[in-house]
């Protein structure tokens, strides 16, 4: 079974603080893509970043970057220099390619950021 | 990023009645489409995967009858909730897959169905 677990429900950060989303997953595919999505009280899905499993390099992306560990299949996000604005819900997920190309999402994290 | 749009973003509807929401892809051709369901609090739940051309793929538990997919054009997808009751109330989300690599899911802003 492919699954995507987000182990904390929630989270609280500063503003201007680092803050670090975990997110571990399980899949029997060797060629996948990882994603974290934010959804903010819009409830519009954004993507924030994504990582192609083949590439070791952690991809970053401004203020996001993710600590992507194939072997352990852990995937976190790191968010530094928070705004409030990052506020929401962030899930993470993954695709296989030319598998069913359905993304399997976690249950979600909802961040705080404190003025 | 590319945009997709829903139509209604809210609608309410009396129970027994159907309701038809609308998904298009604006700058690009999406052969694949997904629709979602979000409960409060909760993550997305694909209900099934709209295939341009042909039937939709729907999930374990999902009732096809109920919840009418169709995708006639490469930009447009609609599902139509069919004789609506107060537990189909929810959060419909669809999503756009534009077929490059690595494939790229664009959402749409999500549509807030409420029945009475």
């Amino acid at each position: 079974a492919q699954t995507v677990t987000q182990s904390q429900p929630e989270m609280s950060v500063q503003e201007a603080e680092t803050v670090t989303l975990s997110c571990t997953y399980d899949t029997s595919e060797s060629d996948y893509y990882l994603f974290w999505y934010k959804q903010p009280p819009s409830r519009q899905m954004i993507l924030v970043i994504r990582q192609e499993a083949y590439k070791q390099q952690n991809a970053t992306e401004n203020r996001f970057s993710v600590n992507f560990q194939k072997a352990a299949k852990s995937f976190s996000l790191k968010i530094s220099d928070s705004q409030l604005g990052d506020a929401a819900m962030y899930f993470c997920a993954f695709i296989t390619q030319g598998g069913s190309e359905k993304l399997v999402f976690g249950k979600g994290m909802k961040l705080t950021v404190n003025p | 990023g590319a945009v997709v749009s829903q139509h209604p973003s809210w609608v309410i509807c009396k129970s027994g009645t159907s309701v038809k929401i609308e998904c298009r892809s604006l700058d690009f051709q999406a052969t694949t489409m997904f629709w979602y369901r979000q409960f409060p609090k909760q993550s997305l739940m694909l209900m099934a995967t709209s295939n341009e051309g042909s039937k939709a793929t729907y999930e374990q538990g999902v009732e096809k009858d109920k919840f009418l997919i169709n995708h006639a054009s490469l930009t447009l997808s609609t599902l139509t909730v069919t004789s609506a009751h107060p537990e189909d109330s929810s959060f419909y989300i669809c999503s756009a897959l534009r077929d490059r690599t690595p494939p790229e899911q664009y959402f749409g802003p999500g549509t807030r169905l409420t029945v009475t």
